[in-house]
This record gives C-alpha cells, sequence and structure tokens, in this order.
C-alpha cells in the first residue's frame, strides 16, 4: 500500500462549489504540507502543519483553508472555487522537515 | 522572496552521456538542498540530498554543493531514456520546516 494516499484523485467542479481533498499517511511523520503545481509556475505552498495543533500559511494560501484531522490525516478546502484554482494538488509529509516524500496527486479542474 | 532558478531547458543528451543539471539559490542561510525527478502526470519522487559543500555520489547520480556560489547540479552519469523527467531543484530553509522549489528541468535522453 502506498506511503500517502489522496482522494480524489480527479474531480471536476463547478465555479462557487466547495470541494474538499484528503490526504492520509502511514509513514508516522508529524510534517504534512500541501502544494499546487502549474505548467510554468513549478510547486508552490499553500498550506503546512507540523502537528495537529500547528498549521502554517504557505506562499499562496488566500482561497484555501485546512484541517488537521489527525497525525495521518491532512484535509485541503477550496471554499468558492474559481477558475483559477485549477491545478495539480500534491500532500507531502515529512519526519524532519526537509526531506519530503510526495503522495500521488490530484488534478482539480474547475469549469 | 526565496527564489530558486533552474533553466526550463529541455536539455537533451544521447543515451550513455552525462547529463549535468544545474540550479541556483537566492537564500544564504539554506542549509539543505535536494533533487527531485517528475515523470509527466506523476508526483515527485526525491533522488538525492546534500547538505555540506562538495560532492555526494549515489550510483549514477552526484550531487555537487557550492555555497559560497549559492549553486546546486545534479550529475547523471550513463544517462538512459527512462532517465527523461522534470528534475526539480529544493531548498530547504535555514529552520528546516519548507522547501522551495525552482520550476524544474526538462531531460531528454536519446536512444
Amino acid at each position: 500500500d502506498a506511503d500517502v494516499t489522496q482522494t480524489p484523485r480527479n474531480r471536476i467542479t463547478k465555479t462557487g462549489k466547495r470541494i474538499m481533498l484528503e490526504c492520509s499517511q502511514t509513514k508516522g511523520h508529524d510534517r504534512m504540507y500541501w502544494y499546487r503545481q502549474d505548467p510554468g509556475l513549478g510547486l508552490r505552498l499553500i498550506y503546512y502543519s507540523f502537528d495537529v495543533k500547528d498549521i502554517n500559511k504557505g506562499e499562496i494560501s488566500d482561497g484555501y483553508s485546512v484541517s488537521r484531522q489527525a497525525q495521518a490525516k491532512f484535509s485541503l478546502s477550496l471554499e468558492s472555487a474559481i477558475p483559477n484554482q485549477t491545478a495539480l494538488y500534491f500532500c507531502a509529509t515529512s519526519e524532519t522537515g526537509d526531506e519530503q516524500y510526495f503522495g500521488p496527486g490530484t488534478r482539480l479542474t474547475v469549469t | 522572496q526565496k527564489e530558486v532558478e533552474q533553466n526550463s531547458g529541455p536539455l537533451s543528451v544521447p543515451e550513455g552521456a552525462i547529463a549535468s543539471l544545474n540550479c541556483t539559490y537566492s537564500d544564504r542561510g539554506s542549509q539543505s538542498f535536494f533533487w527531485y525527478r517528475q515523470y509527466s502526470g506523476k508526483s515527485p519522487e526525491l533522488i538525492m540530498f546534500i547538505y555540506s559543500n562538495g560532492d555526494k555520489e549515489d550510483g549514477r547520480f552526484t550531487a555537487q554543493l557550492n555555497k559560497a556560489s549559492q549553486y546546486v547540479s545534479l550529475l547523471i552519469r550513463d544517462s538512459q531514456p527512462s532517465d527523461s523527467a522534470t528534475y526539480l531543484c529544493a531548498v530547504g530553509d535555514s529552520g528546516y520546516s519548507t522547501l522551495t522549489f525552482g520550476k524544474g528541468t526538462m531531460l531528454l535522453v536519446s536512444p
């Protein structure tokens, strides 16, 4: 079984809808991260968490929120999706904060 | 704003040749440096990390770090078509909490 899983893997939604992307890990890492990847812009950090009570904004947190339900689960929400949030979203985990291990990604399309 | 710069490529090399990928970074306080490989539509995969000036070798891969010049490189010896991918350079912050990624260099290895 994969160490880091993301659901759904693909999602098409309409402008204005609320959507949640979920990430689960079995690596036992405390640190979890959400990134988005856009062609030509690379990977950009949205939010990160060092434990269930420690949530931090990344470079591009506007329009997003997160929830750390447990050590193993970190969810990303788009409260009111807009087309420029169409992207590939990755969850990552880390034991130490530097070596990070990525999930398979969620391809989100907002129409 | 921390920046990590990479040539977008594509870098084309023949099978068996040495591929040289380069990266520069802006934050002099950075302590950790990573190379990720990403196949099209897949998640980034950690292939090398380096913390000290000099060279670090792992199989066909060698990472090189020069902190004075703020320069990191990845050499791939005996390049194979299966090495064709986008290579992401990532730099850790001084607090070992987050990574800043470059936009990646596409490598194409022709048979």
